[in-house]
């Protein structure tokens, strides 16, 4: 039983233009959520995190929405640049804990010049 | 997060070899934390160090898989006997006090023939 699941193996998106990856979760234990950027050989970065006591956080470019009683977040970039190409990994937690974080399979992100 | 070393960054084993994985945390940070990452799939917690202390091992398997953080050195994941379906990205993460966040290593690449 996947407990995170990323739907969309891939997104291509116009340089400028919105992108919005999404997430689904199904343990109500989660009380954190974390979204992971990777380029090919390396490791995850961190890019943004949102408690379950808020339903928006915004860092730059970058927002995360939570919507608790969907137990649905979304990662929105705007706007998107062709440096944004990579694999987006939505992860989350019990217990404010960002370690043993369960993740999803990753949404490749490709963003047109 | 160049902090967190691992090597060797590609490791080629053949059926019934031993592997070692080392992580470097970064420096200051106590907990480590090891994923696996099989193709085409999300990040899976394997286990969870502190110094001298594995803290939770629930994601690891029960035979051929072992992992230390001893009080000075690397933490090491060791995999006994290996099979083909060990073959996945091996990634170890570290964070300090403040859980919001983890850093993941460059991962190892593991590859047995």
């Amino acid at each position: 039983d996947q407990q995170v699941k990323q739907n969309s193996p891939s997104l291509s998106v116009q340089e400028g233009r919105i992108s919005i990856l999404n997430c689904d979760y199904t343990n109500s234990m989660f009380d954190y959520f974390l979204w992971y950027k990777k380029y090919p050989a390396e490791g995850p970065t961190f890019l943004i995190s949102i408690s379950s006591i808020k339903d928006k956080n915004e860092d730059g470019r970058f927002t995360v929405f939570l919507n608790k009683s969907a137990k649905h977040l979304s990662l929105h970039i705007v706007p998107s640049q062709p440096g944004d190409s990579a694999v987006y990994f939505c992860a989350a937690t019990a217990n404010t804990n960002a370690g043993k974080s369960t993740f999803g399979d990753g949404t490749t992100l490709t963003v047109k010049p | 997060n160049a902090g967190v070393m691992q090597n060797p960054r590609h490791l080629v084993r053949r059926r019934g070899q031993e592997a070692r994985l080392r992580c470097s945390p970064m420096k200051g940070h106590s907990h480590v934390y090891w994923y696996r990452q099989l193709p085409e799939e999300g990040l899976k917690f394997m286990v969870y160090l502190q110094k001298e202390n594995i803290i939770d091992e629930s994601g690891m398997p029960k035979e051929r898989f072992s992992a230390e953080f001893p009080k000075e050195g690397p933490s090491i994941l060791r995999i006994q006997q290996v099979v083909r379906g060990d073959s996945a990205a091996y990634f170890c993460a570290s964070f300090g006090q403040r859980q919001e966040t983890q850093y993941f290593g460059p991962g190892t690449r593991l590859l047995v023939l």
